[in-house]
């Protein structure tokens, strides 16, 4: 079973907005990942943060992650068409972080 | 490119027959891992190995699916007697032991007739 789950499902926006989505988690985590899937495509790192991290940020994304709500919400701003693809939040639920486990993503399409 | 490298990208085939998938990953990483991905829903955990040893495998690996890493370097996956739902992307990641970031390859979309 999932064990995040994205929101919005889907979001259109236009070049030079910032884009949010947010992800809910179930259990306990020791990590919470962000990946990117361009269509067709393998999956992309994006950014970690850690359970006893409250932000981060890297480039034009920022992070936030608030354990008590078990959510996460990724920002990027400044959007380009570029950044049209599916983002997924993936939660390692061992310290191992063998098994990630996945959202059903966002799709973002960003329009020029 | 010394990136995870996964063959062949694309496969159809027919209900009944077998497929076998190849992934290479990152040289250093120990851990290799596959995963699929059916349309509209996010990666779901399949296995992973530690070198040459399968230490983990989901319920979602049926007794039709079986994976092999016989040097610790590159894995196979095969499909016996596919079936139309195994329909799916399959996507294989490495890591190194102990690494958090996972790095996947292109993944092979399988489609069953």
């Amino acid at each position: 079973s999932q064990q995040g789950e994205e929101d919005p499902q889907a979001l259109s926006i236009q070049e030079g907005e910032n884009a949010t989505m947010n992800c809910s988690y179930k259990t306990s985590i020791n990590n919470l990942q962000w990946y990117r899937q361009n269509s067709g495509r393998g999956l992309v790192h994006l950014i970690l943060i850690r359970s006893n991290e409250r932000e981060k940020h890297s480039g034009r994304l920022r992070v936030t992650l608030d354990t008590s709500k078990k959510s996460s919400s990724l920002l990027i701003t400044a959007s380009r068409a570029a950044d049209t693809a599916s983002y997924f939040c993936a939660t390692a639920l061992n310290q191992a972080g063998t098994a990630l486990i996945f959202g059903k993503g966002t799709t973002l399409s960003v329009s020029s | 490119d010394t990136g995870v490298s996964q063959d062949p990208r694309h496969k159809i085939t027919k209900r009944g027959q077998n497929v076998t998938f190849r992934c290479d990953p990152i040289s250093e990483h120990n851990r290799l891992y596959w995963y699929r991905q059916t349309l509209g829903q996010g990666p779901e955990f399949l296995t992973y190995f530690q070198n040459e040893a399968q230490l983990e495998k989901s319920r979602l690996l049926s007794d039709r699916f079986s994976a092999e890493r016989p040097k610790g370097s590159f894995s196979t996956l095969e499909i016996q007697r596919t079936e139309q739902g195994d329909s799916a992307m399959y996507l294989c990641a490495s890591s190194i032991i102990g690494g958090e970031t996972q790095y996947f390859g292109p993944g092979t979309r399988l489609l069953v007739l």
